[in-house]
């Protein structure tokens, strides 16, 4: 079937404005994450879901970010009062069993 | 939290030469996988490989836990094997990746 899909693929946004990523995992997939990578870094995880529910959301960096998985299916990543230094690539990833599976990403911008 | 670094940072073959990447761990991981990351940026995974080796043409990865390090070999390596190969461990979901392995292949 398809694979991970993220939208939008490009998203440029103003410092202190709020944004949402989101994530359609493969079907079937039970669990999802989400990591940012930054220019010539590897990516660095934020959060991952089992199901519905936070498995573990110690990558978080602080409050204004957020991600719910409502319906155990499709995920939005939420940063409220973006700053510059959210700039990166926010990638999303789901498997069924140990082997992640990659999205192509979210290229956020804060301007 | 866990360290993972990888070796050499870069690596320039020519077409048809073979290559190793490393990578370390600082302490123990029950799962660890290898990724390619193409120059588009799309992520692939190559090995989910916690231990032993594994073989997939012309690509094997060999994990030797007790020793908390895992190996990558590339044999008759090609223009489209170019990119950053990264590998990334942990103890369950939260996978920790490596700065990465830059290749670049030579025609």
């Amino acid at each position: 079937g398809a694979g991970v899909s993220q939208t939008p693929s490009n998203k440029v946004t103003e410092k202190g404005k709020y944004v949402e990523l989101r994530c359609d995992p493969i079907s079937g997939h039970t669990a999802l994450y989400w990591y940012r990578q930054s220019l010539g870094q590897g990516p660095e995880f934020l959060i991952y879901f089992q199901g519905t529910g936070a498995a573990d959301d110690s990558g978080l960096p602080n409050d204004r970010f957020f991600a719910v998985r409502p319906e155990g299916s499709v995920s939005t990543l939420k940063i409220q009062r973006t700053e510059r230094g959210d700039s990166a690539v926010y990638l999303c990833a789901s498997s069924l069993s140990y082997e992640q599976y990659f999205g192509p990403g979210t290229r956020l911008t804060v301007t | 939290g866990i360290q993972v670094e990888q070796s050499p940072p870069d690596l320039i073959l020519q077409e048809g030469a073979n290559s190793t990447l490393r990578c370390n761990f600082s302490d123990s991981v029950n799962n660890l996988q290898w990724f390619h990351q193409n120059p588009w940026g799309q992520l692939i995974n190559l090995f989910y490989i916690p231990s032993g080796t594994k073989q997939n043409g012309r690509l094997s990865a060999t994990t030797v836990a007790t020793e908390r390090y895992s190996l990558l070999y590339i044999s008759s390596s090609q223009t489209t094997d170019s990119g950053v190969y990264f590998c990334a461990g942990g103890s369950q979901g939260n996978l920790i990746f490596g700065k990465g392995t830059k290749l670049s292949v030579k025609p």
